[in-house]
């Protein structure tokens, strides 16, 4: 089956610029997930959806970070203005069903360079 | 909250040489434990889990036992490869799926 997929690969802005970055889940997937991994640290969630509900986004800075999934099947993450912070590797996941026992199935990433 | 400590990389080790990755973790309840492996330039994948105490994951000759006692789900494997060189993750998982991950160990093996 088709994995996730995520674009662009790698994305170099400079601070105060937007960047916005693509996730298209596995097929069939209603959960979907968006990650912050800085380098040397483990991921961190920024958002959960289920379908197009949103279940999680307490650690979305939602000041300057905005995510939609419109049609609960592939999601967009945007950051206006970003901040030289905000450089990292931005990981959207998904997952059959909700629970524990469940594994998430991680697309490549979008590495973020804020200048 | 929940939190998730690993061993401090990086990690060399010799090919055929014995591993183990150190993971505890502060929870209440009954979390899942899972680790999860990055190969270089891929995403994270699932390599094993274990859903309630005393249940051992395994997967690809790696092993973990989820010990509540010792709040630890230590990650073993007998003879490491050249292959194997990643950095691998430790997380617990809620219900809710809720994710809390370690920081990361990253593995390097030298032929």
């Amino acid at each position: 089956e088709a994995g996730v997929a995520q674009s662009p690969r790698y994305k170099i802005i400079e601070k105060r610029q937007s960047v916005a970055f693509w996730c298209n889940p596995i097929s069939g997937h209603a959960t979907l997930y968006w990650y912050q991994q800085i380098l040397g640290q483990g991921p961190k969630l920024l958002i959960q959806f289920q379908n197009n509900g949103v279940v999680d986004d307490s650690q979305l800075p939602k000041d300057r970070f905005s995510a939609e999934r419109l049609k609960g099947v592939d999601s967009t993450l945007k950051i206006q203005p970003a901040k030289l912070e905000d450089s990292a590797v931005y990981l959207c996941a998904s997952s059959a069903r909700t629970g524990a026992s469940y594994k998430l199935f991680f697309g490549s990433g979008t590495q973020l360079s804020v200048l | 909250g929940d939190s998730v400590t690993q061993m401090e990389g990086p990690v060399t080790l010799s090919e055929e040489a014995f591993l183990t990755i150190n993971c505890t973790y502060t929870a209440t309840g009954y979390p899942s434990l899972f680790w999860y492996v990055q190969y270089p330039g891929e995403g994270l994948q699932l390599l094993l889990k274990a859903t309630k105490a005393d249940d051992k994951g395994s997967n690809k000759g790696f092993e973990a036992t989820y010990r509540k006692e010792t709040t630890s789900f230590h990650l073993e494997k007998g003879s490491v490869q050249v292959s194997d060189s990643a950095v691998y993750f430790c997380a617990l998982v809620r219900e809710n799926q809720k994710v809390t991950f370690g920081t990361g160990t990253k593995l390097q093996v030298i032929p």
